[in-house]
C-alpha cells in the first residue's frame, strides 16, 4: 500500500518555464490537497478538491492551477514559474468526515 | 480565517526528559486539532489527534491535551529517545460535515533530543 505518491521527487526550473507536478493516492479518498511548505512559514494550503470534480482555492492559490482528473490523482500546474515559488510541495488525502490527512514525502521544486 | 500559533520553534531537552510544544488557534468553530511529526527529506506523519470533545488523549508516550476555553492545545512527549528528534507541526480545522477545506498548520518546532 503506497499511500500519497507525488512525482518527481526534485525540479529545478527556469522563471517562465511550465511544470506539473503529479500526485495519486491508492486509498479511496476523497479529498485530496496541495500543500506548500517554506522555511519558518509551516505548511500554507494552495488548492483542495472535496471530491472528483470539484477544486477550490486555498490560501495562496495564484500562479497555481489544479486538476482533479479522477479519484484517485490530482496535478499541481505552474504555468509561469517564478522564484517565489521554490518550495517543497506536499500533495495529502482524507476520507473525508473528520478523518486524518495522509501526505506524500513532497516535491523539492527550485526555480532559478 | 484560522491563526495557528505554536511556541517554542527549537525545543532542546535531555534523552529520557519531557518535552512540551504549545499552540493557540483563533477560531472558535475549529473542532479538530492534529499533530505532525516530520523527518528530514519526508513528509508530515500524523502521530496523534484530538478534537473538540475531548479534553486529553494518550498514546504510549505521546499525550495532547486541550483546552477549548482559552483556545490552546498541547503535545506531551514523555521519556523521551533519540528518535524523537524532528520537526512537530500542530493544526487546526473545522468539520462542518460538508466540504473539505484543509488544514491550518503552526509554523513547526524543531524538537532536538541531546544523548
Amino acid at each position: 500500500n503506497a499511500g500519497v505518491t507525488q512525482t518527481p521527487k526534485f525540479q529545478v526550473l527556469k522563471t517562465g518555464q511550465s511544470m506539473t507536478l503529479q500526485c495519486a493516492q491508492d486509498m479511496n479518498h476523497n479529498s485530496m490537497y496541495w500543500y506548500r511548505q517554506d522555511p519558518g512559514m509551516g505548511l500554507r494550503l494552495i488548492y483542495y478538491s472535496a471530491s472528483e470534480g470539484t477544486t477550490d482555492k486555498g490560501e495562496v492559490p495564484n500562479g497555481y492551477n489544479v486538476s482533479r482528473l479522477n479519484k484517485r490523482e490530482f496535478s499541481l500546474r505552474l504555468e509561469s514559474a517564478a522564484p517565489s515559488q521554490t518550495s517543497v510541495y506536499f500533495c495529502a488525502s482524507t476520507g473525508g468526515g473528520g478523518q486524518p490527512q495522509h501526505f506524500g514525502d513532497g516535491t523539492r521544486l527550485s526555480i532559478l | 480565517g484560522e491563526n495557528v500559533e505554536q511556541h517554542p520553534s527549537t525545543l532542546s531537552v535531555q534523552e529520557g526528559d519531557s518535552a512540551v510544544i504549545k499552540c493557540t488557534y483563533s477560531d472558535s468553530a475549529s473542532n479538530y486539532f492534529p499533530w505532525y511529526k516530520q523527518e528530514l527529506g519526508k513528509g508530515p506523519q500524523l502521530i496523534i489527534d484530538i478534537r473538540s470533545n475531548v479534553g486529553e488523549k494518550k498514546d504510549q508516550r505521546i499525550a495532547v491535551t486541550l483546552n477549548k476555553t482559552a483556545k490552546h492545545f498541547s503535545l506531551h512527549i514523555t521519556e523521551t529517545q533519540p528518535e524523537d528528534s524532528a520537526v512537530y507541526f500542530c493544526a487546526a480545522r473545522a468539520y462542518s460535515g460538508g466540504g473539505a477545506d484543509g488544514l491550518t498548520f503552526g509554523k513547526g518546532t524543531h524538537l532536538i533530543i541531546q544523548p
